[in-house]
């Protein structure tokens, strides 16, 4: 069966500080993956979408970047952290590009202080 | 106008009851719409998928969909109070976009 897993599951930064987040599946070849985005009174937002290896798309400009340096790997950074930037982070991934079945990570929160 | 827009709650129903819950969409184009529940602090899940007018049943829950009025509601029948969680539409952006989604309703099974 297949999994995903995200980490770290709780950050505490300071403005300006880096960030990584990574996201691993298990069990499927060539997922597509996702970085969404929750943040407090907010809905889910999309940020970045790959359908594969050094591909990716970015849904919203912003401070963050994504990388897709496997196939089954995907990474969220961030150069210097906005107070803007808190909220709960989600990985997921799909059989088919832009479909709705979206399977999710755990998520990882991200204070930024 | 926002693309999609569900009531925040809280819902509150007794446990048995049905719980109804609504959802409406701006994109005419859209084409797939899904259901995902979200537990306090976890991450969502898929529960329930509906691609054609009509209703859709899988168990306690039940998809409804009106392309006509773009709306799109979910009955939870003989509540739980494990149904006690978020629940997020989502509606594909288009034809085959990628999948938008509302800020949900919170839901309330009391025992």
């Amino acid at each position: 069966s297949q999994t995903i897993h995200q980490w770290p599951a709780t950050l505490v930064q300071p403005v300006g500080s880096p960030l990584s987040l990574e996201c691993t599946v298990e069990g499927t070849s060539n997922p597509n993956l996702y970085w969404y985005r929750q943040a407090a009174g907010r809905g889910l937002q999309l940020l970045f979408y790959s359908v594969g290896i050094g591909q990716i798309s970015s849904e919203v400009p912003q401070n963050l970047s994504a990388s897709r340096p496997q196939d089954r790997q995907f990474i969220l950074s961030s150069k210097k952290l906005l107070l803007s930037d808190s909220g709960f982070y989600l990985c997921a991934w799909s059989r088919q590009v832009n479909t709705g079945e979206l399977f999710f990570g755990e998520g990882s929160r991200l204070t930024v202080l | 106008q926002k693309e999609v827009e569900q009531n925040s709650g809280p819902l509150s129903v007794p446990e048995g009851a049905i719980a109804s819950l609504n959802c409406t969409y701006s994109d005419r184009g859209s084409q797939s719409f899904f259901w995902y529940r979200q537990y306090s602090g976890k991450s969502p899940e898929l529960i329930m998928s509906i691609y054609s007018n009509g209703d859709k049943e899988d168990g306690r829950f039940t998809a409804q969909l009106n392309k006509a009025s773009q709306y799109v509601s979910l009955l939870i029948r003989d509540s739980q109070p494990s149904d006690s969680a978020t629940y997020l539409c989502a509606v594909t952006r288009g034809s085959q976009g990628n999948l938008i989604f509302g800020k949900g309703t919170k839901l309330s099974v009391k025992p």
